[in-house]
């Protein structure tokens, strides 16, 4: 049981470049969501998805879009990566006992 | 709006000693529920414990217990004993089964030396 698998795990980007950070999940959770963590910060709601068909933004989304593509998977965007993004990121899900269950992370820097 | 402070930035200890951890959350739902979360070293994410705002019932597992007061919208976290691998740092998190959304607070970090 794989459970939250993100991919890439590292990645380097120019700035300006685009970037998908792609998330499945094999739990049949209803909701899927994607978190950034810096320093200090701690992790940070960038958007989420409830159900399938249905994306919200979180606390911090400028500068990213998402796609629920089906119950699965949960994709996040960077049209035009900053280095403000360089961040790791994370992804979940969360079934009926609203329990997060988390990917190991993608380490992404924008130079 | 929801919010989750956890003042405490970065605590050190001496092995064996206790150690507790605040969180201190900011809600109007009347359910929700409230997490904690370990990140050692390593990077993953831990789940320790989930309580529902309906269940004030302390809970203590092993070295770990949690105290949950609605009264102080506080939920913190004791480490009895602490060792060195207990040192990692802890997210407390709000969650509304109304929005699905999950807030972090900004962790605290906890040292344990040995």
């Amino acid at each position: 049981n794989a459970g939250v698998t993100q991919t890439p795990k590292f990645q380097v980007l120019k700035t300006g470049q685009s970037m998908t950070l792609q998330c499945a999940q094999d739990m049949n959770h209803n909701s899927m969501y994607w978190y950034r963590q810096d320093p200090g910060m701690g992790l940070r709601l960038i958007y989420y998805s409830a159900s399938e068909g249905t994306t919200d933004k979180g606390e911090v989304p400028n500068g990213y879009n998402v796609s629920r593509l089906n119950k699965r998977e949960f994709s996040l965007r960077l049209e035009s990566a900053a280095p403000s993004q360089t961040s790791v990121y994370f992804c979940a899900s969360s079934d009926y006992r609203a329990q997060l269950f988390f990917g190991s992370g993608t380490q992404l820097s924008v130079l | 709006a929801q919010k989750v402070t956890q003042a405490q930035t970065e605590i050190s200890v001496v092995e064996k000693e206790d150690v507790t951890l605040d969180c201190v959350y900011e809600t109007r739902d009347t359910t929700y529920y409230l997490f904690w979360y370990k990140q050692p070293p390593s990077g993953e994410l831990v789940f320790l414990i989930r309580r529902n705002s309906f269940d004030e019932q302390n809970e203590i597992s092993g070295r770990y217990s949690w105290n949950f007061q609605k009264s102080t919208s506080s939920f913190n976290f004791t480490i009895t004993a602490s060792q060195v691998v207990d040192s990692a740092v802890y997210f407390c998190a709000l969650g509304s089964s109304g929005t699905y959304k999950y807030i972090f607070g900004t962790g605290t970090r906890l040292k344990v030396l040995a």
